[in-house]
């Protein structure tokens, strides 16, 4: 299957500050990419989907100013997380279907290793 | 809008034999897709097994099996010989036919498996 890699796996970082999330598809195009929040012992929560060239798409309760999601490429989309507090400490996990694949492959989402991030 | 419904936080399994996993969906679309998505303690998601709903054979992967009845818009797991391996949180996902591929999730199962 294809794969996706999300880096870094784990971040500390001071409340104020701004942390940036890479993913990236490693042998396909992704046009679309998933970004999906998990707090512990819960389930993944879509936060935004991520199109390459234009801006992306927040769910409802997302800001869109911290959580400011960049697109530039069809292997790279990146989170970056403004103004971290605590509250934002969470496992941050992005996703992306590869629409070149067989119909059956198509379907599928693949999953980055995701990342851990600890606002102290 | 759609919704995924797993109720049971935890389950647990003896090695070797069969265990069943409970998901329940809402949705007013035909056409859609159901998945399995297993995430072990390193937090990697990884599919377990896919369904297309207007397909009306249930999907089978080696020991795991979905028993997809859409009328009652239920899709179990069923894990046949449990492995230590096994264990893991298993999340039931919803995709609808025309999204970009945005899945949505249940609140996921903690599968336990005993020696």
């Amino acid at each position: 299957g294809a794969v996706v890699s999300q880096h870094p796996s784990r971040v500390i970082c001071k409340s104020g500050t701004s942390v940036k999330i890479e993913c990236r598809s490693l042998d396909f195009q992704a046009t679309t990419m998933f970004w999906y929040r998990q707090f512990p012992k819960q389930s993944l929560m879509l936060m935004a989907t991520s199109n390459e060239g234009s801006k992306a798409t927040y769910e409802q309760g997302v800001e869109k100013d911290k959580f400011l999601i960049n697109h530039a490429s069809l292997t790279l989309s990146t989170l970056t997380v403004t103004s971290a507090h605590p509250e934002d400490s969470s496992f941050y996990i992005c996703s992306a279907r590869d629409p070149g694949q067989l119909l059956t492959l198509n379907t599928e989402a693949f999953f980055g290793q995701g990342t851990r991030l600890t606002v102290v | 809008a759609q919704t995924v419904t797993q109720s049971q936080p935890e389950m647990s399994v003896q090695e070797a034999e069969t265990v069943t996993l409970s998901c329940t969906y809402d949705t007013s679309e035909s056409d859609y897709y159901l998945f399995w998505y297993k995430q072990p303690p390193s937090r990697q998601m990884i599919l377990v097994i896919r369904q297309e709903a207007y397909k009306q054979q249930n999907a089978t992967e080696n020991r795991f099996s979905v028993n997809f009845q859409k009328a009652a818009k239920s899709f179990s797991l069923k894990i046949s010989d449990s492995q230590l391996g096994d264990a893991a949180m298993y999340f039931c996902a919803y995709r609808s036919r025309g999204s970009q591929g945005n899945l949505i999730f249940g609140k996921g199962t903690k599968l336990s498996v005993k020696p």
